[in-house]
Parts: C-alpha cells; structure tokens; sequence
C-alpha cells in the first residue's frame, strides 16, 4: 500500500536547527518533494529529491534514501516566520497514473 | 503570487446543492490539479488533467467531476453536496504532465451547512 509518516508536531527555538523526517512507502518511487504550508495559505514548494544524498539550498537542505524509504528536511537558523505545516511528498509512477501522495505534515512552531 | 488563479474564495452552501470551483494556472503551464484539504485529512489529490485530458485520479468521488477546457482552465463540480464536503480546495498547475514541482492557488474555502 501506499504510506507516507511525518511527525505530527515539532517544536524549535529561533536561531536553532530542525530536522524533520518522513518515511515512506510506495510503488514506483520517482521523487520526493517537500513544501511549506503556512496556515490558511497554499503549499509552497521548497525541494526536490530523487537520487540519494542532500540537497542544499540556502537554510533549507533535503535528504533522500531510496533504499531505506526516508527522507528530512534540515531547516538551519529558524526565523520566527518558519512557522508553519512541512508537507512530504511522494512521486509515484506506475502504468499511466503519475501522482504525488502527501504526508499528512508536521506542524512546526518557532519559539522566540 | 504563484500566477495560479482561484475563485471564488470563499463559498458558503446548503447541503444537497451543486457548486462549481474555477482555476487558471500559471501561463504555459498544461497541467491543472485539483486537491481537497480538510483538517483530519491532510492534502488529498483529486484529479489531474493536461491540456484538456483527464489525466491522473486520485480519491474523487462520484458526486465531484472536472473538466479542463481548451483555453487551459479548469473547473472542480461538487454537487448534493455533505456537512463532510467542507474544505479547503486547491488547484495546482504545472508546465508538464509529470508532477514536477506545482504551484497552487490560493484555494478556496467551501463550507456546506
């Protein structure tokens, strides 16, 4: 079947660094993709990943391991502003049908 | 502003009623999806069209349907519509058809009561 896991809830302090972690399960793996979700807002997209290793960009780096089903989102020097819904996603490809299957996401709150 | 565009923005209904949600994607882009969000169920993808064809499905439900027309918009039915029906619906667009990375609107907000 198909099953992604996020941490429900995280918690940071401002300044600090906050690794986020997702694992899934799917057929036909062809890509993860992380977003951001700010309440009410529309998701917005942060990273793409589909072969091991990280990928950095910024404060914001993303890992993959396809052979072990994970994946973080490292956020470095937390701003009050970070806070908000992280949003996992898994690109499957199997026959004609492509789509993303979401984690539920982790809600992080950024502390003064 | 992701250039995705979304109306109405808010919309309050009675149950049993049909409405029709409306999206233009970004300029270019050929891919238009549709997703439901509600609290207990995180993001839901619903269906995916390309340059006028269904595409991908997702958990849609009998009572909804789409359609992308020529000119690249899309619209989401939702008719006899339920207490559970109410969410927040987004539509994404991307340039092709193989989800690469989406750009979303700003949703919109239904409530049925």
């Amino acid at each position: 079947g198909q099953n992604i896991d996020q941490p429900t809830e995280m918690t940071a302090t401002e300044g600090a660094i906050v690794q986020i972690n997702c694992t899934y399960q799917t057929s036909g793996f062809n890509g993860l993709f992380w977003y951001q979700q700010h309440a009410g807002e529309a998701p917005t997209f942060l990273s793409y990943n589909v072969l091991d290793g990280l990928e950095e960009k910024g404060r914001f780096s993303s890992f993959l391991s396809r052979s072990k089903g994970y994946s973080y989102l490292l956020l470095k020097e937390l701003q009050m502003k970070d806070s908000a819904s992280y949003l996992c996603a898994v690109r499957e490809e199997g026959g004609n049908n492509r789509k993303l299957i979401w984690g539920l996401g982790t809600s992080l709150a950024v502390n003064p | 502003d992701s250039g995705v565009t979304q109306t109405p923005k808010h919309l309050i209904t009675a149950t049993g009623q049909r409405v029709t949600l409306r999206c233009s994607p970004r300029s270019g882009d050929l891919s238009v999806y549709w997703y439901q969000q509600s609290l207990d169920q995180g993001l839901q993808f619903l269906i995916q069209y390309y340059n006028g064809e269904e595409r991908a499905k997702g958990n849609i439900l009998e009572r909804f349907s789409a359609q992308q027309f020529p000119d690249l918009h899309s619209e989401l039915n939702l008719s006899s519509l339920e207490l559970g029906d109410s969410a927040l619906y987004f539509c994404a667009s991307s340039p092709g058809q193989g989800t690469y990375e989406q750009y979303f609107g700003p949703g919109t907000r239904l409530t049925v009561t």
